[in-house]
């Protein structure tokens, strides 16, 4: 079967980075998003990989290892409104988008 | 249009109940997606569509739930015979087809249904 895993939830502070991990077991692999959904929101995309190793974007980052089936997003000088579920989804040989239940971020100040 | 629409953004309806949700791409995708959240929880794949075709319904909970697209556009949720376990809100997204390479082609989300059986 095809699955996703990620943390259901972690706690931050205000100013400081962290990690949010994401390992998939997929039939193939055309690329992995992660999306933010603030509560009561739509998701709306982040980022995107499909090559092995880091992409920046501002203060927030994602890398990927194919081999290792295994991504994270990386979140610099937390703020207050980064407190929302960060959500990891793959496509599949298919076509088809795989998604993980979540992480839902806290931060505290 | 600039985005995907979807309408009703509310909908309030009686058990056994039908109610019919639309979707409308963002012009050009040929990739439709319906998905369920539930409050807190994470996103329940529905069904997926690419162009008019459905290459993969297993996500439909039961027979009482149905989907279409026509004209490789519009897509419609229908759910016959509503009932209280069928609220949630429902999400459609949308997307270009992956041609290979960097290209991003990630999907873009209406803001959803909230539906409410009572």
């Amino acid at each position: 079967g095809q699955n996703i895993d990620q943390p259901t939830e972690m706690t931050a502070t205000e100013g400081a980075i962290v990690q949010i991990n994401c390992t998939y077991q997929t039939s193939g692999f055309n690329g992995l998003f992660w999306y933010q959904q603030h509560a009561g929101e739509a998701p709306t995309f982040l980022s995107y990989n499909v090559l092995d190793g880091l992409e920046e974007k501002g203060r927030f980052s994602s890398f990927l290892s194919r081999s290792k089936g295994y991504s994270y997003l990386l979140l610099k000088e937390l703020q207050m409104k980064d407190s929302a579920s960060y959500l990891c989804a793959v496509r599949d040989s298919n076509y088809q988008l795989i998604w993980g239940a979540g992480t839902k971020l806290i931060i505290k100040p | 249009g600039a985005g995907v629409s979807q309408s009703p953004s509310n909908k309030v309806t009686e058990k056994g109940k039908d109610v019919e949700l639309r979707c409308d791409p963002i012009s050009g995708h040929t990739a439709l997606y319906w998905y369920r959240q539930s409050l807190g929880q994470g996103l329940e794949f529905l069904i997926y569509f690419q162009g008019n075709s459905a290459p993969d319904k297993s996500g439909l909970p039961s027979d009482r739930f149905s989907a279409e697209r026509t004209g490789g556009s519009v897509s419609t949720l229908t759910i016959q015979r509503t009932q209280q376990e069928d609220s949630a809100v429902y999400l459609c997204a949308s997307s270009l087809n992956w041609r290979g390479g960097r290209m991003n082609t990630e999907a873009f989300f209406g803001q959803g249904t909230r539906l409410t059986v009572v």
